[in-house]
Parts: C-alpha cells; structure tokens; sequence
C-alpha cells in the first residue's frame, strides 16, 4: 500500500525557517515525480513545488521562489521542502503528492504550518 | 504559465440532480487535465485523469470530458457524501496551477 506521511508542521514566527519532511512506503520512490501542495486557510488548493525523480528538474510556484527549496533522499524513501524567509501568508497545510501519468495520484495526510507572531 | 479558470466557485443542488463542473485553460493542455475532491479536513482524492479515465474506486456517477482548452467534470446523480470541493489542475506540461475549486453543497 502506497503511504506517504508529512512531518515538520509547527508555529513559527514571521522571517523564520522551516523543513518539511515526507517519507514514503509501498513504491519505488525513485521512479517518481513529487510535488508539494498546500491549502491555506480559507482558500484553494495551491501547487507549490515540483521535482523529478533524480532532482534533475525542479519548479516551484511564483510565491514561494528563492524562499522555499525542494529536494529529495531517494536511498532514504523521503521529499523535503526547506522553507525560508517565512510569512504570515505562508500558513497552510502542506501535502505532498506523488505524480504519475494520471497526475497527483497518492497524498500524504497533510502537516499544518502556521506562521504567526 | 498555463491558467485555469474554473466555474462555478459554488455550486447548490439537490440529492439525485446531475452536476456539471468547468474548467478553461489559457492555452492547450490536450488531456493532460486532473479532477480531485476535497472534503473537508481530508487530503485530496484522485476523480478523474487525462480529462475522461475515472480513478479507481471512485463511483461510476463521476465523469469527465474535453480536451484543449474546455473541460468538464460530471456528477450524473448528486449523493450526500458528494459534499466536497472540487479542483482541475493540469498535468505533464509543466504547470501544475489549479482550478480556483468548485464548493458543492446540498440544496
């Protein structure tokens, strides 16, 4: 069974840093493309990052570029996003998603980042 | 960037009225187009890829269609657990923006 399980939500303060971290089971991590997708309060679903399965290509959404940074351990089954330079805005639920050709097929549970002075 | 503009941003009916969903992109996206559900609290569920290929384990009432720039997503018989808000985003293009989403509730 295919699970993927976010880790590193927590209250951070305005300016401040933070990693998420996201472990995989049930598939081989390696061959896959991954993202990370976050709802904020109030809002829609908003497409973060991308990044392929040998961190060859790598994209991220207008709002979060040269602040945020994805990467991936495919000998440790795990994605990450370093988070930077953080904003009350930022405060959302984070869910990774792996990508397949029927797209964002498998999510994590979602972890809560909350940004807030 | 490729933008999609879905409609409407919500949407009431009744328990057994047909659904319709739709989303327009910026430019052609050929079938490169996902459909997920999102209830509340929950992550997003996998309906529908490549435009018309219903996910398995989703019921048969779901169905998509289109291709280019003109999508829809269709529930044939509105049911109680439908309850949910539903987004298009493309895919395998380089752009992954989604849908503004579409809030379903029960008239």
């Amino acid at each position: 069974e295919v699970q993927l399980v976010e880790s590193g939500g927590r209250l951070v303060q305005p300016g401040g840093s933070l990693r998420l971290s996201c472990e995989y089971s049930g598939f081989s991590f390696r061959s896959f493309e991954m993202n990370w997708v976050r709802l904020a309060p109030g809002k829609g679903l908003e497409w973060v990052s991308y990044i392929d399965s040998r961190s060859t290509t790598i994209q991220y959404a207008d709002s979060v570029k040269g602040r945020f940074t994805i990467s991936r351990d495919n000998v440790k089954n795990s994605l990450y996003l370093q988070m930077g330079s953080l904003r009350v805005e930022d405060t959302a639920v984070y869910y990774c998603a792996r990508e397949s050709f029927r797209g964002l097929d498998n999510w994590g549970q979602g972890t809560l980042v909350t940004v807030s002075s | 960037d490729i933008q999609m503009t879905q409609s409407p941003s919500t949407l009431s009916a009744s328990v057994g009225d047909r659904v319709t969903i739709t989303c327009r992109a910026s430019q052609s996206i050929s079938t490169w187009l996902a459909w997920y559900q999102q209830k509340p609290g929950k992550a997003p569920n996998l309906l529908i890829y490549e435009a018309s290929n219903l996910q398995t384990g989703v019921p048969s009432r779901f169905s998509g269609s289109g291709s280019g720039t003109e999508f829809t997503l269709t529930i044939s018989s509105l049911q109680p657990d439908d309850i949910a808000t539903y987004y298009c985003q493309p895919y395998n293009s380089h752009s992954w923006t989604f849908g503004q989403g579409t809030k379903v509730e029960i008239k």
